[in-house]
């Protein structure tokens, strides 16, 4: 079975600032996809930006991007220029065969 | 990304009655929805993939007969939790899968019930 783990139960970081969020899984399949998604306090999940594994290339969104180290199993999430509409819970979630597996959170809070 | 709607957003029931949850993929036909639960301050936990026109697939340790699951056609999926009890209080997720699209593992989420059973 996978597992998704979220070392970082709570970050805060100041408006217009750069974050790291960290990521790590494990698999043992080749053929997968990872994501970031957001759930604001409206609780609505937002996908942030997904990568797939057999694609080196980090993948990009604005102001969101990934550091994907495969062979390290990592997958951290880079939030640029932060903005108070960040602050939310990020889950990292693991996807093969349409079934996703979710890190436990990081909770962000963006302050100004 | 498609759009997925949920009714209804809040419920609150007595217990020992039946509820029933919607979700609706509003843009594109889904083969495949997902239901998930999330407790307060936790992460969402997969009950069961709701496939059209067949029997949904059970996550282990989802009981199939309290949680009632109709998938009837490509953009309708119903959850029905039956006899609830104030342990089945939470919120309730759904989401749909782009299917052979090619971002075919992407799932995008209905914005949520809240359930609470007195």
């Amino acid at each position: 079975a996978q597992t998704v783990t979220q070392s970082q139960p709570e970050m805060s970081v100041q408006e217009a600032e750069t974050v790291t969020l960290s990521c790590t899984y494990d698999t043992s399949e080749s053929n997968y996809y990872l994501f970031w998604y957001k759930q604001p306090p409206s609780r609505q999940m937002i996908l942030v930006i997904r990568q797939e594994a057999y694609k080196q290339q980090n993948a990009t969104e604005n102001r969101f991007s990934v550091n994907f180290q495969k062979a390290a199993k990592s997958f951290s999430l880079k939030i640029s220029d932060s903005q108070l509409g960040d602050t939310a819970m990020y889950f990292c979630a693991f996807s093969r065969n349409y079934k996703l597996t979710f890190g436990k959170g990081t909770l962000l809070t963006v302050n100004p | 990304g498609a759009v997925v709607s949920q009714h209804p957003s809040r419920v609150i029931c007595k217990s020992g009655t039946s509820v029933k949850i919607e979700c609706r993929s509003l843009d594109f036909q889904a083969t495949t929805m997902f239901w998930y639960r999330q407790f307060p301050k936790k992460s969402l936990m997969l009950m069961a993939t709701s496939n059209e026109g067949s029997k949904a697939t059970y996550e282990q340790g989802v009981e199939k007969d309290k949680f009632l699951i109709n998938h009837a056609s490509l953009t309708l999926s119903t959850l029905t939790v039956t006899s609830a009890h104030p342990e089945d209080s939470s919120f309730y997720i759904c989401s749909v899968s782009e299917g052979s699209r090619p971002a075919a593992d992407t799932q995008y989420f209905g914005p949520g019930t809240r359930l609470t059973v007195l």
